[in-house]
């Protein structure tokens, strides 16, 4: 049950575009299409902005795109404002029933 | 409105237990698997045990098996996990969690609810 791998942190401009990597194996990310994305304040609890892969909840704005590559997953974040300043999770549903998040990313707008 | 409210949290001494609880309302509580995740303080989240709708299977992650049991009263509309042998390594803060986004050999889970966490810390 080793965690997703993500990078620890990744910092763009403001309206710049930002992709984050989430990697597992053939027994989570590679098997299932059921990976969800998180963005948490601090302090505050997660909130999905991508769940299966792709979708996107209610609410989450368009600016926000999924999608995966063999054990990879992607965030895609378009014309980052100031407000998605947040860390960045994925999750993987897995074999034997469990999860696994990824290690986290911490987005910064400079 | 779904809402997620846990309870129990505190300071215990390593080696002691703990039983944290998570009461649910404005869903269909027996339809809908349960999860706990925990977050240490400034790490990243832990997905640490779930239990089906129906209480049959519960599953664990490696750090916590054979430690904490999680269990469901849907008389009550009660997620409870308890905490057994506590290492300070378990210091966190627990979210009882209704999370989506996936199908279970038996069932699929679309919108996905947190409450706001309890913190527990284990030190001596």
């Amino acid at each position: 049950q080793s965690a997703l791998t993500q990078p620890a942190s990744v910092s763009r401009s403001l309206g710049q575009t930002i992709t984050i990597s989430c990697t597992g194996s053939s027994s989570d990310v590679g098997r299932y299409n059921f990976v969800s994305w998180y963005q948490q304040h601090p302090g505050k609890a997660p909130k999905v902005v991508i769940y299966e892969v792709t979708l996107r909840p209610s609410g989450v704005s368009s600016r926000f795109a999924g999608f995966k590559s063999v054990n990879t997953a992607y965030l895609t974040i378009s014309g980052l404002q100031a407000e998605d300043e947040a860390d960045y999770y994925c999750r993987s549903y897995t074999t034997n029933n469990t999860h696994v998040f990824g290690t986290g990313t911490k987005v910064t707008v400079v | 409105q779904v809402h997620l409210v846990e309870s129990g949290g505190g300071v215990v001494q390593p080696g002691r237990s703990l039983r944290l609880s998570c009461a649910a309302s404005g869903f269909p509580f027996n339809r809908y698997a349960m999860h706990w995740v925990r977050q240490a303080p400034g790490k990243g989240l832990e997905w640490v045990t779930s239990i089906s709708f129906d209480g049959s299977v519960q599953s664990y992650a490696d750090s916590v098996k054979g430690r904490f049991t999680v269990s469901r009263d849907d008389s009550g509309n009660t997620l409870s996990l308890q905490m057994n042998s506590l290492r300070p390594e378990d210091t966190a803060v627990y979210y009882c969690a209704r999370l989506g986004g996936y199908c279970s050999s038996t069932s699929c889970y679309k919108d996905e609810y947190w409450g706001q966490g309890t913190l527990v810390t284990v030190s001596s």
